[in-house]
């Protein structure tokens, strides 16, 4: 089975820290997701990676960035956390492109106080 | 770009009763849409997809039906059972955005012993 591995389940930092959110994935999938989950707000994506040091902006690139310096690694960077990034944030990755078959990691629930 | 809206928020159910969500779509020329089961603690999962060349597909006690015309599609979960309890997403896909998928606001699924 596929896994997608996110560094941590919950997360406080405070107002301006800059925070790393990381993930990892076992399978030599090439395509790398990080998407934000809100209430009534669904998923929305970050941004997305289909290759190592490739990226491209999501719907909601604002006040995040990303680094993908091997094929297995993904990582969102805040560079300076505000409360309005208080979220749930998902990891995923696919094998097949950029919509099909996405596999989640569990989450990381980030608290910015 | 590509809007999904998604009814109800949510929904409870009887064990054993069917559950019925369903989302509307913006873009015509969206041709991939797949849902998605998200159980406490966990990422979303990947339980069935449809793209727009077929009208219904089938798995087991879940179905998904897709209607071009008037740009909505359909999660059908008949029997129900206490496992079916979970957030589905529904999503879409279209050309017009990057090939990106659009999630919906998402739907709690409460099914009642």
């Amino acid at each position: 089975d596929v896994k997608v591995t996110q560094s941590s389940r919950y997360l406080v930092k405070r107002t301006g820290e800059k925070v790393f959110l990381e993930c990892v994935q076992d399978m030599d999938h090439e395509n790398m997701f990080w998407y934000r989950q809100d209430p009534g707000l669904g998923l929305r994506l970050i941004y997305f990676s289909y290759d190592v040091k490739m990226k491209e902006k999501g719907d909601i690139p604002e006040g995040y960035s990303v680094s993908r310096e091997k094929k297995e690694r993904f990582s969102l960077i805040l560079e300076s956390a505000s409360t309005n990034q208080t979220s749930m944030y998902l990891c995923a990755s696919s094998l097949l492109g950029r919509v099909e078959k996405l596999f989640f990691g569990s989450g990381t629930q980030l608290s910015v106080l | 770009g590509e809007n999904v809206e998604q009814h109800p928020s949510t929904l409870s159910v009887q064990e054993g009763d069917s559950a019925v969500i369903k989302c509307t779509y913006s873009d015509s020329a969206s041709n991939y849409f797949p849902w998605y089961k998200q159980e406490l603690g966990k990422g979303p999962q990947l339980i069935i997809d449809i793209r727009s060349n077929v009208g219904e597909k089938k798995d087991q006690r879940i179905a998904v039906t897709l209607n071009k015309t008037a740009k909505h599609f359909s999660l059908h979960i008949t029997e129900t059972q206490p496992e079916d309890s979970a957030v589905y997403f529904c999503a879409a896909a279209s050309n017009n955005a990057g090939n990106m998928l659009t999630f919906g606001g998402g739907t709690r699924l409460m099914v009642k012993p």
